[in-house]
């Protein structure tokens, strides 16, 4: 079974711009959620989705937007980016709740964003 | 709020050296409590799970205890390797949630 895909692995972007990143679940898994891991800050909590509906969301700036499609797959924006968003953003997918023991987490190898 | 405190790092250690990493939480109720690793380059994965007080969780070698009178979930090893160079991460699960601490870096040297 294939694994969780994020794409791409590493962007650079500039102060200002927006970007977008892509995360593709674990077949059959229905939550996608999304993290923020800095080494000041370690893993923060983005949201999360579930069948196209975002059902938890962590204490970030509206900049940080995110959706689901049908087919579970998930994309999460960054626009007018700031220097602190440099980051490795991690997707994870789980069956239906996240994290529980029933339907653990399983994470991507994340998308290393650097903004100059 | 729930939560959780995990010792800070970098811990540094010897191989065959004994680990611990300590963790503790604070929750309403009595959630599931996980420890989760991430090598160099790639993204968390889960190591061990416990679900209910005295149950202990194992894999790859590693141990931990859920241990309901001291709210902890320590993570223990008895002989660690150069390839168990990772950030460690304890985790507990409550009602839809998961919060993480800030995870231990463990550097292992040969």
């Amino acid at each position: 079974k294939a694994g969780v895909t994020q794409t791409p692995r590493y962007l650079i972007k500039t102060r200002g711009q927006q970007v977008t990143l892509s995360c593709s679940p674990i077949s059959g898994h229905r939550s996608v959620s999304w993290y923020q891991q800095t080494p000041g800050q370690g893993l923060q909590f983005l949201f999360e989705y579930f069948s196209e509906t975002q059902r938890n969301k962590g204490n970030f700036p509206g900049r940080f937007s995110g959706r689901q499609f049908s087919n579970s797959r998930s994309e999460m924006n960054v626009s007018t980016l700031e220097l602190g968003d440099s980051a490795l953003y991690l997707c994870a997918s789980s069956l239906v709740f996240p994290g529980t023991v029933d339907s653990p987490l399983h994470f991507g190898n994340g998308t290393r964003l650097t903004v100059t | 709020g729930d939560s959780v405190t995990q010792m800070e790092g970098p811990v540094t250690l010897s191989e065959e050296a004994f680990l611990t990493i300590n963790c503790t939480y604070t929750a309403t109720g009595y959630p599931s409590l996980f420890w989760y690793v991430q090598y160099p380059g790639e993204g968390l994965q889960l190591l061990l799970k416990a679900t209910k007080a005295d149950d202990k969780g194992s894999n790859k070698g590693f141990e931990a205890t859920y241990r309901k009178e001291t709210t902890s979930f320590h993570l223990e090893k008895g002989s660690v390797q150069v390839s168990d160079s990772a950030v460690y991460f304890c985790a507990l699960s409550a009602g839809d949630k998961i919060i993480f601490g800030k995870g231990t870096r463990l550097h292992i040297l040969p």
